[in-house]
């Protein structure tokens, strides 16, 4: 099966810790990203990667930290600097498809911080 | 601050109805433009994307560009109850054609 997967689904921490939110990717995409989504809100860009080992920040980088050491893999940590990190966190990848690059989305995982 | 606008809605529509979903935006230099469907707790669906003035069919689906008027939207025909989701519009930015910026989305209530 082609897909992102992200896990968990669900992950509760407690205030005051990392926590690291993983993606993997079998689809040979080059590119890969990390979205915040908060109720009836967009969803906002936090960190990208176009190519392995590298990466740059997008809207919404402070307090949380990524790397990308391999092509399928794109981990997301949030730290305990970021000030609210309750929210919804989807990974993408994406693909050149004629002259446009189309996003596609993981499941998502729901961060609940208390 | 390059922004894109969504009505909020919720839009209700009956069953078998156009429902018409548009979106704005103001950077001008945008080149491509998406649109997602997302239903409530899942992570957003790629529906379709257009790049160039005027129509593009995908089925039931038709996505409408206009950029001298900076307006994009989104038919859907024969509406049916599984269509009810929130319908996210995206565009990228000028200088960004590998990013996506996002409006706050369209929630569609089609009712039996």
């Amino acid at each position: 099966d082609g897909g992102i997967t992200q896990s968990p689904k669900y992950l509760f921490r407690k205030e005051g810790q990392n926590v690291t939110l993983s993606c993997e990717q079998n689809l040979n995409h080059d590119a890969m990203y990390w979205y915040r989504q908060d109720p009836g809100q967009g969803l906002r860009l936090i960190y990208y990667s176009q190519i392995v080992n590298d990466f740059q920040k997008g809207d919404i980088a402070e307090g949380y930290s990524v790397s990308r050491e391999k092509k399928e893999s794109f981990p997301l940590t949030v730290t305990s600097a970021q000030k609210n990190p309750t929210a919804f966190y989807l990974c993408a990848s994406s693909h050149l498809a004629g002259d446009t690059y189309e996003q596609y989305f993981g499941p998502g995982t729901r961060l609940t911080v208390t | 601050q390059k922004e894109v606008e969504q009505n909020s809605g919720p839009l209700s529509v009956p069953e078998g109805a156009i429902a018409s979903l548009n979106c704005t935006y103001s950077d001008r230099g945008s080149q491509s433009f998406f649109w997602y469907r997302q239903y409530s707790g899942k992570s957003p669906e790629l529906i379709m994307f257009i790049y160039s003035n005027g129509d593009k069919e995908d089925g039931r689906f038709t996505a409408q560009l206009n950029k001298a008027s900076q307006y994009v939207s989104l038919l859907i025909r024969d509406s049916q109850p599984s269509d009810s989701a929130t319908y996210l519009c995206a565009v990228t930015p000028s200088g960004g054609y590998n990013k996506l910026i996002f409006g706050a989305g369209t929630r569609l209530a089609v009712h039996p």
